[in-house]
């Protein structure tokens, strides 16, 4: 049970340059979100998604889109890479059974900089 | 979502229990207070939530004041490996959408 994986860990782009970030988890989360967070900030959602090919925007969606074709991947997409996207991007998945925990799993992150 | 306030930093002494504060004045009867924590570079970790009752684990005590607009986290022999940022997040039970976290506490242990 790896629970929530990352790829890549590390990534380097040139400003316009595009890349798409994968999610993965194996615990069957409905629930699935991608964070950024910048030196010294805590974590902003970017996007999230409550099951299946659905997606909605969390606090700051822009440049960034993201796809929910299976269950188990969350994609991450930049289209045109800019400097202020220049960050740590972390992706986490919870279940969606109503329970006494509610708790975010999150994957160790993917450190991209944008030149 | 009520926002939070926590202090920026605290430090505390290996052994000693470390008393975490945070303020949720706008809290809502229907939010849950919950607690993660984000040691170095990894992804944040979840240690605990409450309504509004004190709540105990393996891990941490969570102490929420009466009239709810206060809460403080306990980590009762706080040991180096403890040395993390702490997110203090109130939120509706168990929706879909978004934890909001703040700037948190960074916690230092001091041997």
């Amino acid at each position: 049970n790896a629970g929530v994986t990352q790829t890549p860990k590390f990534r380097v782009l040139k400003t316009g340059q595009s890349m798409t970030l994968l999610c993965a988890q194996d615990m069957n989360h409905e629930y699935m979100y991608w964070y950024r967070q910048d030196p010294g900030m805590g974590l902003r959602l970017i996007h999230y998604s409550v099951g299946e090919g659905t997606t909605a925007k969390g606090e700051v969606p822009d440049g960034y889109n993201v796809s929910r074709l299976k269950k188990q991947n969350f994609l991450l997409g930049l289209e045109s890479a800019a400097p202020s996207q220049t960050s740590v991007y972390f992706c986490a998945s919870r279940t969606h059974q109503r329970g006494p925990y509610n708790e975010q799993f999150f994957g160790p992150g993917t450190r991209l900089t944008v030149l | 979502d009520a926002k939070t306030t926590q202090p920026t930093s605290m430090d505390c002494a290996e052994g000693r229990a470390a008393n975490l504060p945070c303020n949720h004045s706008t809290i809502s009867g229907n939010e849950y207070v919950y607690w993660y924590r984000q040691i170095h570079s990894q992804g944040p970790q979840y240690i605990i939530h409450g309504l509004k009752n004190n709540e105990t684990n393996e891990m941490a005590s969570l102490i929420i004041t009466e009239d709810r607009k206060s809460s403080t986290l306990i980590l009762p022999h706080a040991t180096l490996r403890d040395t993390a940022v702490y997110y203090c997040i109130v939120r509706v039970y168990n929706t879909g959408n978004q934890f909001y976290f703040g700037t948190g506490t960074s916690l230092t242990v001091i041997p």
